[in-house]
């Protein structure tokens, strides 16, 4: 199975700060990486698939990079309502697997 | 827009059964991958199961092989988990969702297995 790590697992941040994430894979997964939101007791959304393709209607404050085995989520301009646990998700090869999430909280 | 409505989470005991079904509209859905993703209180995201756009093939976390059956009716647009001698460490809520590309969830349904 493939290894999703994700990076950091927690972070604080100001309003009007940038952040990045990390998602390493333990194998080469090309582009078929996604990233997704998840605010408490809501569903999961998406905001990246295809590792940097933005979904729909998602604020273009979000955008993701990397191929083969790093990859990244850039969030710029932070907002209060940015506080939620960002998951990463490789789709390449079953079973598929999710990093295990980054707490971003904003001060 | 894409909707996916869940239904059918209980309450079950230890051993028990329970079937969930997911509702799709606003795409077109014989053509997409499907698939349902857990997550436990407080926990992560777990991927359980999915089923290609035709029904052909399934493939199913080493969790839940066995017990869980993913199936789909393109005719209805709905999707099914057909669960089966569930476990306590069963108890999450489950999401549908399209998963390849550009990815959409539903609402989740809780499933609480307990004595």
């Amino acid at each position: 199975d493939i290894q999703m790590t994700q990076s950091p697992p927690s972070v604080s941040a100001s309003v009007g700060d940038r952040v990045t994430i990390t998602c390493r894979a333990s194998q080469g997964i090309h582009s078929y990486l996604a990233w997704f939101q998840q605010k408490p007791g809501r569903a999961p959304k998406t905001l990246i698939f295809g590792a940097s393709i933005l979904q729909s209607g998602v604020p273009s404050k979000f955008s993701g990079s990397g191929s083969g085995t790093e990859f990244t989520l850039t969030i710029s301009t932070l907002q209060p309502e940015d506080s939620a646990t960002y998951f990463c998700q490789q789709y390449n090869f079953y079973p598929l697997t999710f990093g295990g999430g980054t707490k971003l909280e904003i001060e | 827009e894409v909707q996916l409505v869940e239904s059918g989470g209980d309450i079950i005991q230890p051993g028990g059964s329970l079937t969930l079904s997911c509702a799709a509209s606003g795409f077109t859905f014989s053509n997409y991958a499907m698939g349902w993703v857990r997550q436990a209180p407080g926990k992560g995201l777990e991927w359980v199961s999915d089923i290609s756009a035709t029904g052909a093939d399934t493939y199913y976390a080493d969790s839940v092989k066995g017990r869980f059956i993913i199936s789909r009716d393109n005719s209805k647009e709905t999707l099914h988990l057909e669960m089966k001698s569930l476990r306590t460490d069963d108890t999450a809520i489950y999401y549908c969702a399209r998963l390849v590309g550009e990815g959409y969830w539903g609402q989740g349904t809780l499933v609480t297995v307990s004595s």
